[in-house]
């Protein structure tokens, strides 16, 4: 079956652009989350799924990011104005259940955003 | 405000070598802690997931083991291999959330052929 799919991969973007990043979970999941990996660092948490309602945005850096799951599969990460320390690996990750702590997430293979 | 840490930040290494990365927490009210292999350009892969009433876990040459009062996971990887080369990362689940993964910044290792 297929894994976690981000797209697109690479993306570069001019300061001030909008950018919109692609998640599609592994069908059936019903728990979706998005991280932020700054270069040599680990990954944050920005943002929780649990199908369409967006239980948890507490990790959303300003109000220039918005996050929507409105099918309660594919999600998109959007980024307004973006500025050079936007820049970073964003990860996608979903898991079947509910947000329990025994759940396993299973992580997507990221999007590299450049702002120049 | 847990906070999770790695040393070393890098480590080069012979094949062959035994070696111990560290992780280190600052709230020991946690459900989990987890390792992860990151390779460049790929996600996350769990290497090993240790429940919090758990001392160690084992798969293959890899052993995780855990300290909850002093705020500690190590991972110990036997006889290195070139292919173990990527960035190993530690990732807890704190008790104020039972879904959020909270990373250290990972450790880079080199296994030299």
């Amino acid at each position: 079956g297929a894994g976690v799919s981000q797209s697109p991969r690479y993306k570069v973007a001019k300061r001030g652009q909008d950018v919109a990043l692609r998640c599609d979970p592994i069908s059936g999941h019903v728990s979706l989350f998005w991280y932020q990996q700054a270069l040599g660092q680990g990954p944050e948490f920005l943002t929780y799924f649990q199908n369409e309602a967006q239980l948890d945005k507490s990790g959303l850096p300003s109000d220039r990011f918005f996050a929507e799951r409105p099918e309660g599969s594919v999600s998109t990460l959007k980024i307004q104005r973006t500025q050079q320390e936007d820049s970073a690996v964003y990860l996608c990750a979903s898991s079947l259940g509910t947000g329990a702590s025994t759940d396993t997430q299973y992580f997507g293979p990221g999007t590299r955003l450049t702002v120049l | 405000k847990q906070e999770v840490t790695q040393i070393p930040a890098a480590l080069s290494v012979p094949e062959g070598e035994n070696l111990v990365l560290n992780c280190s927490f600052t709230d020991s009210a946690i459900y989990n802690l987890q390792w992860f292999r990151q390779d460049p350009g790929k996600g996350l892969t769990s290497l090993l997931l240790i429940q919090s009433s758990q001392r160690e876990q084992t798969s293959g040459r890899l052993n995780a083991s855990l300290d909850k009062s002093s705020g500690r996971s190590t991972l110990y990887i036997a006889a290195s291999q070139p292919g173990d080369s990527a960035t190993y990362l530690c990732a807890l689940k704190g008790m104020d959330s039972s879904y959020k993964l909270i990373f250290g910044s990972g450790t880079r290792l080199l296994v030299r052929p």
